[in-house]
């Protein structure tokens, strides 16, 4: 049972360069999100999608985009990465993005921007 | 603006009992939920409250009282695995998350 899969688990980048974190899930679940953790705060959504063909923005959603083609698949793309970007990421899903929505969580991916 | 409180960091015995509380002030409430995440993991799913009350799953039991902006989390039979952080989150009238920091739970032999 794959669940969630994440890739890669850990990336060092050089500031100023592109990098796609992919995200795939076996569950059929329609919504799916992408998370930052940093120490000492909570989660915090970069963007969601509720559906496929739809995203939208989180709390913290500035220089980082994702796209929705497909039920399984949601990559989060950094155009130009920054420091402050440094961070463990976390894509996770659920069946809906409704009130009872457990959220399952990938393994994370470690990105450390230099 | 929205918040979630909980203590940073809690110790206990093995085969105690410990209460984590959270408390939240948040735009609507659409249920509050409780994940643990260990060191190194993904967070994963232990409770879900969306009425006053308390919900026994096992040696968890999660608390739960609107009106204060409250929910505590009990773990009973303090094992040396459930050492781990311990996320409070609620779901706002949007129906997004807002996470609180997290608990950092300690067992000690």
């Amino acid at each position: 049972i794959a669940g969630i899969t994440q890739a890669p688990t850990s990336q060092i980048l050089a500031a100023g360069r592109r990098m796609t974190l992919r995200c795939t899930q076996d569950m059929r679940h329609n919504a799916m999100y992408w998370y930052r953790q940093d120490l000492g705060l909570g989660l915090r959504l970069i963007h969601y999608s509720n559906t496929a063909g739809t995203t939208g923005k989180g709390e913290v959603p500035d220089g980082y985009s994702v796209s929705r083609a497909n039920t399984d698949d949601f990559p989060l793309t950094l155009a130009s990465a920054v420091p402050s970007q440094t961070s463990v990421y976390f894509c996770a899903s659920s069946e809906t993005s409704g009130t009872t929505g457990e959220l399952f969580f990938g393994e994370g991916s470690r990105l450390t921007v230099l | 603006g929205q918040n979630i409180d909980q203590p940073t960091e809690m110790t206990a015995t093995e085969g105690a009992i410990v209460q984590i509380n959270c408390t939240y002030q948040t735009s609507g409430f659409n249920g509050l939920f409780w994940y643990q995440q260990h060191a190194g993991e993904a967070p994963t799913f232990l409770s879900y409250n969306v009425l006053d009350g308390l919900e026994e799953k096992g040696r968890f039991s999660s608390f739960l009282s609107r009106s204060k902006g409250y929910s505590y989390l009990l773990l009973k039979e303090l094992q040396m695995k459930d050492s781990a952080s311990y996320l409070c989150a609620v779901k706002d009238s949007n129906y997004q998350l807002i996470w609180g920091a997290g608990t950092k739970l300690i067992i000690k032999p």
